[in-house]
């Protein structure tokens, strides 16, 4: 079955670490994104990627980075310049105009 | 900061009883999405709107577009309680990348 891969589930990070998040899809999309969920709210796009080799900063980038070498892969890291990293991550992935297919999330939480 | 408002952030209904939320835009949006969250879980996409005035329905939810494609709604008819959940709609950027509404947390009273 074609869908979109978050690992891990759950993630916990001491201070000063820099983790990377995984997401991968076999959907065949071309865009791929990043979002970032906090309890009771909605979701803030931290990164997205419309194509292999290009990504671009979405609101709230201060502290993360990304890649997109594979057509099937947009891992996240989450750096220790992000000063309040404990969140909800979603990955998405698009065909241009259509809606999100998410991942199931990763739960990072700070020790 | 988020180009769509949602309100309203809360709503309890007892079971049977109707639900509706609102998306409003500062600025006219090409297309809307809708996405509904469980407890726990992610967005799973229900539905995009993408002409003035467009109404569509799946089962009991039903969706709107504004005339000036700047609101929409989604409107629930007799609540279940396999409806809990949180409610996002969602308009185009930049690149056609997503901005979301802050969601409507919907609980049920069996």
């Amino acid at each position: 079955d074609g869908g979109i891969t978050q690992s891990p589930k759950y993630l916990f990070r001491k201070e000063g670490q820099n983790v990377t998040l995984s997401c991968e899809q076999n959907l065949n999309h071309d865009a791929m994104y990043w979002y970032r969920q906090d309890p009771g709210q909605g979701l803030r796009l931290i990164y997205y990627s419309q194509i292999v080799n290009d990504f671009q900063k979405g609101d709230i980038a201060e502290g993360y980075s990304v890649s997109r070498e594979k057509k099937e892969s947009f891992p996240l890291t989450v750096t220790s310049a992000q000063k309040n990293p404990t969140a909800f991550y979603l990955c998405a992935s698009s065909l241009r105009g259509h809606g999100y297919t998410f991942g199931s999330g990763t739960r990072l939480t700070v020790v | 900061g988020q180009q769509v408002m949602q309100i309203p952030q809360y709503q309890h209904v007892q079971e049977g009883e109707d639900f509706t939320t609102y998306c409003n835009s500062s600025t006219t949006l090409s297309n809307i999405q809708w996405y509904k969250q469980r407890p726990g879980g992610h967005p799973v996409f229900l539905i995009q709107l993408v002409k003035s005035g467009e109404v569509k329905k799946q089962k009991r939810l039903t969706f709107q577009f504004g005339e000036a494609k700047k609101n929409s709604s989604l409107h629930i008819t007799a609540t279940q309680t396999t409806d809990v959940g949180t409610y996002f709609c969602a308009g185009p950027w930049n690149n056609n990348d997503m901005r979301f509404g802050a969601g409507t947390r919907l609980t049920v009273k069996p």
